[in-house]
């Protein structure tokens, strides 16, 4: 079983729909990141958070500690916002991230 | 803004050469990984380094080697191309510590013919 699993694995909407990608862990954390991937292959990262709650404009990510789960929000969805969406977990014991395996997304006009 | 810079966008090299995939970023962070790509399979971490001169093997070091001489600069090598290393390359950065943050560069498409 993956340390990192993100659902769904695709997702298509229609322009203005809400969005929700999940991803649950397994592992002890330090930080649970969101990351955006383009067509093209540039990523960048969107949120890092270790409790809570965090807001970007039109982007909301959450997580849940006990439940080892977070969510990743997207309200009045967009076009341009489709994308792979990559969960990644930074351990407690060492510097690496471990990776879910992405969510691609398309939003339909 | 951090700004990690990967020397080629798209490189076409032939089976058994010996490449160069360069990586330098301009921020003074301690860690930068190499990572490949491929469909369904996500980021797997080819090599990382957390100091120079210091490197340790990800999940799938097999056929790849690393150099980091400098802080900034941290260098993927294959010693010998084969068609199965047809893939997309990612270099990443993070400042250290428990700040897990990475940074990327924008990746390098190899195709080995």
């Amino acid at each position: 079983k993956n340390e990192v699993e993100q659902s769904p694995q695709n997702l298509t909407a229609q322009e203005g729909e809400f969005i929700t990608i999940n991803c649950s862990y397994s592992v002890g954390i330090s930080a649970l990141h969101w990351l955006q991937q383009h067509p093209g292959g540039g990523i960048v990262s969107l949120f890092m958070l270790s409790s809570g709650k965090k807001k970007h404009g039109r982007l909301i990510a959450t997580i849940n500690i006990q439940e080892k789960h977070s969510s990743l929000h997207i309200t009045a969805s967009h076009p341009r916002d489709s994308a792979v969406y990559i969960c990644a977990v930074g351990k407690h014991s060492n510097y690496q991230l471990i990776w879910g395996a992405g969510t691609k997304l398309i939003i339909k006009p | 803004d951090v700004k990690v810079t990967q020397s080629s966008r798209y490189l076409v090299k032939r089976t058994g050469e010996k490449v160069f995939l360069e990586c330098v970023q301009d921020m003074d962070h301690e860690n930068m990984f190499w990572y490949r790509q491929d469909p369904g399979l996500g980021l797997r971490l080819i090599y990382f380094s957390y100091d120079v001169k210091m490197k340790e093997k990800g999940d799938i070091p097999e056929g790849y080697s690393v150099s980091r001489e400098k802080k900034e600069r941290f260098s993927l090598i294959l010693e010998s191309a084969s068609t199965n290393q047809t893939s997309m390359y990612l270099c990443a950065s993070t400042l250290g510590g428990q700040n897990t943050e990475a940074f990327f560069g924008q990746g390098t498409r190899l195709t080995v013919v």
